[in-house]
């Protein structure tokens, strides 16, 4: 069975403060896919990365970066210098059958 | 480029009615999957449209069924709604429907049973 674990129900913290949150799965798969999205208080979830698990190289897109370990199975997302825009919910997701984690809300004080 | 978008924005229905639910795909996209995300939780997967057929489903009853149309859009129908269907409902679409590809997901609908 696959699952995804967001242990992080809630977070805050103070704007410029660099945040991570962590992302654990299961699965027996071999080739899966990794994805992390955004929902801000609007309701729709935005598409923020993919990762393949036959590449681990760690990603870098201005602010944000993904730290991929699958020898402990997690996909952790760090944001650098946090701003006020960056406080939603954000979730992981495990492919083959879309699993979704139950989200860490991240609230961004000014 | 327009991307997914759904139809109706809220709706309210009571207990055992039954309910449609619209959503067309970003252009170029022509599989369609369907989640249902209660207050607080994370979305969970109802069912994948490819080719006008149903080709995967989540662990939702019979109640819940859809359709997809030559045109790639889709329909949720929830029949004798329950107070746990209150939900927003989310779609998605994908260029393919594999595995691989990219979910992209439009604004929701909020369905409210009283």
């Amino acid at each position: 069975a696959q699952k995804v674990t967001q242990a992080q129900t809630e977070i805050s913290v103070v704007e410029k403060e660099d945040v991570t949150l962590d992302c654990v799965y299961e699965t027996r798969d071999t080739t899966y896919y990794l994805f992390w999205y955004k929902q801000p208080p609007s309701g729709e979830l935005v598409f923020l990365i993919r990762r393949n698990s036959f590449d681990e190289q760690n990603e870098i897109s201005g602010r944000y970066s993904w730290n991929f370990q699958k020898s402990t199975s997690s996909f952790n997302f760090t944001i650098t210098a946090s701003q006020v825009v960056d406080s939603a919910v954000y979730f992981c997701a495990l492919k083959n059958d879309m699993r979704f984690g139950a989200g860490t809300r991240l609230t961004v004080k000014p | 480029d327009a991307g997914v978008t759904q139809s109706p924005t809220h709706l309210i229905k009571t207990r055992g009615q039954q309910v449609t639910l619209r959503c067309s795909p970003k252009s170029g996209h022509d599989t369609v999957s369907w989640y249902q995300q209660a207050l607080g939780q994370g979305p969970q997967f109802i069912f994948q449209y490819y080719e006008e057929e149903e080709r995967q489903r989540g662990n939702f009853p019979d109640r819940f069924s859809g359709h997809q149309f030559p045109n790639y859009s889709s329909e949720l129908n929830v029949n004798a709604l329950l107070l746990g269907d209150s939900a927003l409902y989310l779609c998605a679409s994908s260029p393919l429907a594999g595995a691989a590809d990219t979910q992209y997901f439009g604004p929701g609908t909020r369905l409210t049973v009283l």
